[in-house]
């Protein structure tokens, strides 16, 4: 299974927002409402922030929102903040002959 | 909250075998509604989901690991394991573990801490 496709790095000033592509393909992203996005900060696990492509963990600011058409999904930050400055993943359920999952290569994000 | 902490050897020496194991805390590894799995990611590149366990002892695995990775468990002492055998230097990674569901709960979370393995002579 191949890796889901995320641009590499993505910036914005405070207060923009700013949107990160996860592309994949007919087997997994368009296949299955199961995108989930990562937060990870340098040297720190990843922190689940999107589950189901839109559902938001209790407790992760409601700036976080995602979205899927067809085999891409994507991640909206709102209103950015010096604090959202990270790496964030995307992963999909990608059933072949059996249960897999596929992440994507991760995308920086760098508030200016 | 349930807690994950991986613990095993930071070296590995070539053709040897990694093995790793995750002990769960606050919690039980006997949950029906939950699956046990390994992700590693190499310095510098994106994660890679390696293999998955259920507390009865079913397992799945990625096609890029299945001839050389074996994940166990054992309720008994909540943890679940992770062997790779004849490791090169390519699988210098950070290694989680972490907890996710199949039929419901399809998200990794939470995540133990990492921990890196280097694969040198």
């Amino acid at each position: 299974q191949s890796a889901l496709t995320q641009p590499a790095s993505v910036s914005g000033s405070p207060g923009q927002s700013i949107t990160i592509s996860c592309t994949g393909t007919s087997s997994d992203v368009g296949s299955y409402n199961l995108v989930s996005w990562y937060q990870q900060l340098p040297g720190k696990a990843p922190k689940l922030i999107i589950f189901e492509v839109s559902k938001r963990p209790s407790g992760v600011s409601n700036r976080f929102s995602g979205s899927k058409s067809g085999n891409t999904a994507s991640l909206t930050i709102s209103g950015l903040q010096p604090e959202d400055e990270a790496d964030y993943i995307c992963c999909s359920y990608a059933r072949s002959m059996t249960p897999n999952w596929v992440f994507g290569g991760g995308t920086k994000v760098t508030v200016l | 909250q349930l807690q994950l902490q991986e613990s095993g050897p930071g070296l590995v020496k070539p053709s040897e075998t990694l093995s790793l194991t995750c002990t769960v805390s606050r919690g039980s590894i006997n949950s029906p509604l939950y699956y046990w799995g390994w992700i590693r990611q190499p310095p510098g590149k994106g994660l890679e989901w390696i293999g998955t366990v259920y507390y009865k002892g079913s397992t799945y695995y990625s096609s890029s690991f299945k001839s050389r990775v074996t994940v166990s468990v054992d309720t008994s002492k909540n943890q679940f394991s992770l062997k790779v055998n004849s490791v090169t230097a390519a699988d210098t990674a950070v290694y989680y573990c972490a907890r996710h569901g199949i039929q419901s709960n399809n998200w990794f979370d939470p995540w133990g801490q990492g921990t890196l393995v280097t694969v040198s002579s």
